[in-house]
């Protein structure tokens, strides 16, 4: 069964940095793409970027490229995402998703259970 | 980059069908998905390539995309069906894309 697990809810302040973490587990971790969803309170999702945990390739939606970081570890089959310096508008609910394809169309089929993270003063 | 707009929301009386739009510029010439999101949990595939089901979603849903419109309806809607919903395409230079979003309401 494919799972996907997120790390535990965060607050943070101001300028501070943040590593957020999803591991997955019920398939092979390196065949697959990985993706990072934002979900701001009461608004919709928005596509932060996607990487490949068998060679770290990443691609960033343009709205957030320099925003936030996304790696990967294969010792542990997890992802990352990450900020160095958080601001009051990061708050919100981040997802991990898998990527998949069928043929042509891609989306995203499992996903994690989303770790909220709060930047208050 | 292309966008996708929904109503901000959709009623529809127990029983009934409702129907959900996405609509953007030839997004016939795109594969639509559809995610269902309850509040407090992750959103849920529940169409892919327009009008595929995954296992485990009720044919009660179903998908449909031409010209600029792509729809989700819902036939026989149940008190489970309130939630977000999301229409969704990939483009591998843009990337994912999601709509707007519409919430559905059981009068």
């Amino acid at each position: 069964e494919v799972q996907l697990v997120q790390s535990g809810a965060e607050v943070k302040k101001p300028g501070e940095s943040l590593k957020i973490s999803c591991q997955a587990s019920g398939y092979t971790f390196t065949n697959d793409w990985i993706g990072w969803v934002r979900q701001m309170p009461g608004k919709g999702l928005e596509y932060l970027g996607i990487i490949f945990p068998g060679g770290s390739e990443t691609r960033y939606s343009p709205s957030f490229r320099g925003l936030v970081t996304i790696s990967v570890d294969k010792s542990t089959s997890s992802t990352y995402l990450q900020w160095r310096s958080l601001k009051a508008s990061d708050t919100a609910i981040y997802y991990c998703a898998r990527h998949e394809c069928s043929g042509i169309d891609c989306f995203f089929k499992y996903w994690g259970q989303g770790t909220l993270v709060t930047v208050s003063a | 980059s292309f966008d996708l707009a929904q109503p901000p929301s959709v009623s529809v009386s127990p029983g009934q069908a409702a129907s959900i739009t996405c609509s953007g510029d030839r997004l016939g010439h795109k594969y639509i998905s559809w995610y269902q999101q309850r509040p407090g949990q992750p959103p849920v595939l529940v169409i892919y390539q327009d009008d595929k089901r995954p296992s485990g979603i009720p044919e009660r849903f179903s998908g449909s995309n031409s010209g600029n419109t792509a729809t989700l309806t819902i036939s026989g809607a149940q008190a489970l069906d309130e939630a977000d919903y999301y229409c969704h395409a990939w483009d591998s230079t843009t990337g994912h894309v999601f709509g707007s979003g519409t919430s559905v309401t059981l009068l």
